[in-house]
């Protein structure tokens, strides 16, 4: 079974510093692209960004260049989100999300989501 | 970057109702449609892939259509657990971006 089990989340202040991991089990993760996708309180889907297999492609969204990094760690089948320069609108529930085997059809399995709550 | 739109906002229905859903792309994306049912306090469920595949475990009752800049969303016939948010999701290119999203309602 397929699981994804994010962590991470916390209430920081404006400009802090978070890192958001995934622990991902029940598939081969080193074969799989990954996502993270966020969605603020009572809004929308956003897409993040996104990494390949080994990690050597990388995309984001252009609200969190420059500030957010995606990474991963195929020896831990782990993912994580770097984010720094926090502002309150990155507020939100971050998921961990697996791209379709084969990669680019879509986003199949997802994690139950983190809390990133920025505040003062 | 390419936009989707969606509509209507919300659709209210009775179940047992046809729900058809539209996604519209700012530009062409071939068939890189991805649809996503999410209903509160859960992660969201992939429905349809390439405009038209059904995912793994997704009823007969969903379908996908559509290619180029047109792509619609069809619930043949809702349960009561279909009322909830779909979202489309274009795969063409970076930034891949999510619709605003249709809320399906009870009527």
């Amino acid at each position: 079974e397929v699981q994804l089990v994010e962590s991470g989340g916390d209430l920081v202040q404006p400009g802090g510093s978070l890192r958001l991991s995934c622990a991902a089990s029940g598939f081969t993760f080193s074969s799989n692209w990954m996502n993270w996708v966020r969605q603020a309180p009572g809004k929308g889907l956003e897409w993040v960004a996104h990494i390949s297999r080994d990690g050597n492609n990388k995309y984001y969204v252009d609200s969190v260049k420059g500030r957010f990094s995606i990474s991963r760690d195929n020896a831990k089948n782990s993912l994580y989100l770097h984010m720094n320069s926090l502002r309150a609108d990155d507020t939100a529930v971050y998921y961990c999300a697996k791209d379709t085997n084969g990669g680019g059809r879509g986003l199949e399995y997802w994690g139950q989501g983190t809390l990133v709550t920025v505040s003062s | 970057e390419i936009v989707l739109t969606q509509s209507p906002a919300t659709l209210s229905l009775s179940p047992g109702e046809r729900a058809t859903l539209s996604c519209r792309a700012s530009q062409s994306v071939d068939r890189y449609i991805a649809w996503y049912q999410q209903k509160p306090g859960q992660a969201p469920r992939l429905l349809i892939c390439d405009a038209s595949n059904r995912a793994t475990g997704i009823p007969a009752r969903f379908s996908g259509s559509g290619s180029g800049t047109d792509f619609t969303l069809t619930i043949s016939s809702l349960e009561p657990e279909d009322f909830a948010v779909y979202y489309c999701q274009h795969r063409y290119n970076w930034p891949t971006l999510f619709g605003p999203g249709t809320r399906v309602d009870i009527k």
